[in-house]
């Protein structure tokens, strides 16, 4: 079974761009999260979508940030325009249907701003 | 105050030592903790969950919770140098909705 994929796994770019982040989680399970690690920093929670609908937006730090995931499958991450301080590894997750399972993380998308 | 507490360390133990991990929460009605091993540049992975006071043993990994003091830890028995890694506390409200600590580095030395 293939786990959580995420792409690109590395991504460089100049402060103003965009980038966009994207997760494919584990076949059939209706819970996906994105989280953020910046150097230095604990893991930190960023959104929860169940199915194609956001639970819980709470940790998005501003409007330069856009998640989506139509259609329940897929997500992405977009960030615009892009600025310094969200330079970090911004990991997907994803779970099954009932709370308290564990989640299973991608490998983390690195994006450094310059 | 932060979430979930951990001490960032780094702990350094000797090889076969017993390495104990500590982690503090704050939101009283967290009902599901998780330990996560996270080597550099790779994802965390789920190395134990608990969900009720006492103690839990898996292998060379014990996990202890004591709601009542709104503590967790990790205790790794006969460390081993590919335990080297940084362990991370993980705290959920049974809403699938995790917090993560910042994480305590260990380090054991053949």
């Amino acid at each position: 079974e293939a786990g959580v994929t995420q792409f690109p796994s590395h991504s460089v770019i100049e402060k103003g761009q965009t980038v966009t982040l994207r997760c494919d989680p584990i076949s059939g399970h209706d819970n996906l999260y994105w989280y953020r690690r910046v150097m230095g920093k604990e893991i930190k929670f960023l959104l929860h979508f169940v199915k194609e609908s956001k639970q819980d937006e709470s940790g998005m730090p501003n409007n330069r940030f856009l998640a989506e995931r139509t259609g329940g499958t897929y997500s992405t991450l977009k960030v615009q325009p892009a600025e310094l301080e969200d330079s970090g590894v911004y990991f997907c997750a994803s779970s099954p249907t009932f709370s308290g399972n564990t989640i299973y993380f991608g490998e983390g998308s690195w994006l450094t701003v310059v | 105050q932060k979430e979930v507490e951990q001490n960032s360390g780094p702990l350094s133990v000797p090889e076969g030592a017993i390495a104990s991990l500590n982690c503090t929460y704050s939101d009283r009605v967290s009902q599901s903790f998780f330990w996560y091993r996270q080597y550099s540049g790779k994802s965390p992975e789920l190395i134990m969950s608990i969900y009720s006071n006492g103690d839990k043993e898996d292998g060379r990994f014990t996990a202890q919770l004591n709601k009542a003091s709104q503590y967790v830890s990790l205790l790794i028995r006969d460390s081993q140098p590919s335990d080297s890694a940084t362990y991370l506390c993980a705290v959920s409200n049974g809403n699938n909705d995790m917090r993560f600590g910042a994480g305590t580095r260990l380090t054991v030395k053949p």
